[in-house]
């Protein structure tokens, strides 16, 4: 069985530019997760979906990021005008109801 | 405020020595998740509990099946290769999203 694969692994910017990371969750997963790890923390929610529904993005920064997940399988997250402080690793996650939680390797990004 | 408090923050550990981990919840949790983060960033997971207690090898893990409270993780006979930073994550009761703690950081030394 596939992992969840995530893409970009690296990404460097300078500030204002945009970004935009892949996840594509392990097949018949309906619940995914996206995460921001800034260097030494731990991960911290920034949106999750059930199916293409979005369930909490409530500590998602709405102005500059967005998530989607249109068919309920790949979600992309998007950073626009990128800043200094959104440098981190976006950890993509996914399981199913009940059952353990998998991560992808993660899409590190610097912004300069 | 936090959810998860995670401790202690960071441990050494000589080789064949053993030692706990524990993360304590603010509220009810459904199930809770340990994991080990290597050195490429990768989140490996250890444990999926939804109480009582697993064990693998040299690692055991308990939820608290009462109050769903707290869990531990245990390290029997530390080797060098369990450095890491080891991290719990509590689903809470009723959601799907899952609370990080802060991390311990483990060193195993010869």
């Amino acid at each position: 069985e596939a992992g969840v694969t995530q893409s970009p692994r690296y990404a460097v910017l300078q500030e204002g530019q945009a970004v935009s990371f892949w996840c594509d969750p392990i097949s018949g997963h309906d619940t995914l997760y996206w995460y921001q790890q800034p260097r030494d923390q731990g991960p911290q929610l920034l949106v999750y979906f059930r199916d293409e529904a979005v369930i909490d993005n409530s500590q998602l920064p709405s102005d500059r990021f967005s998530a989607v997940r249109p068919k309920g399988t790949n979600s992309t997250l998007k950073i626009q005008s990128a800043k200094q402080g959104d440098t981190a690793t976006y950890l993509c996650a996914s399981h199913r109801v009940g059952n353990t939680l998998y991560f992808g390797e993660g899409s590190r990004l610097i912004v300069v | 405020g936090d959810q998860v408090e995670q401790s202690p923050s960071a441990l050494s550990l000589h080789e064949g020595t053993d030692s706990a981990l524990r993360c304590n919840f603010t509220t009810t949790m459904r199930s809770v998740q340990w994991f080990r983060q290597n050195s490429r960033g990768s989140l490996i997971s250890l444990f999926y509990l939804a109480s009582g207690t697993k064990e693998n090898g040299r690692l055991k893990s308990a939820f608290d099946s009462k109050e769903r409270r707290y869990s531990t993780l245990h390290i029997r006979d530390a080797q060098l290769e369990d450095s890491g930073t080891y991290f719990c994550a509590a689903e809470a009761a009723g959601y799907q999203n899952f609370y990080f703690g802060k991390g311990t950081s483990l060193t195993v030394i010869p």
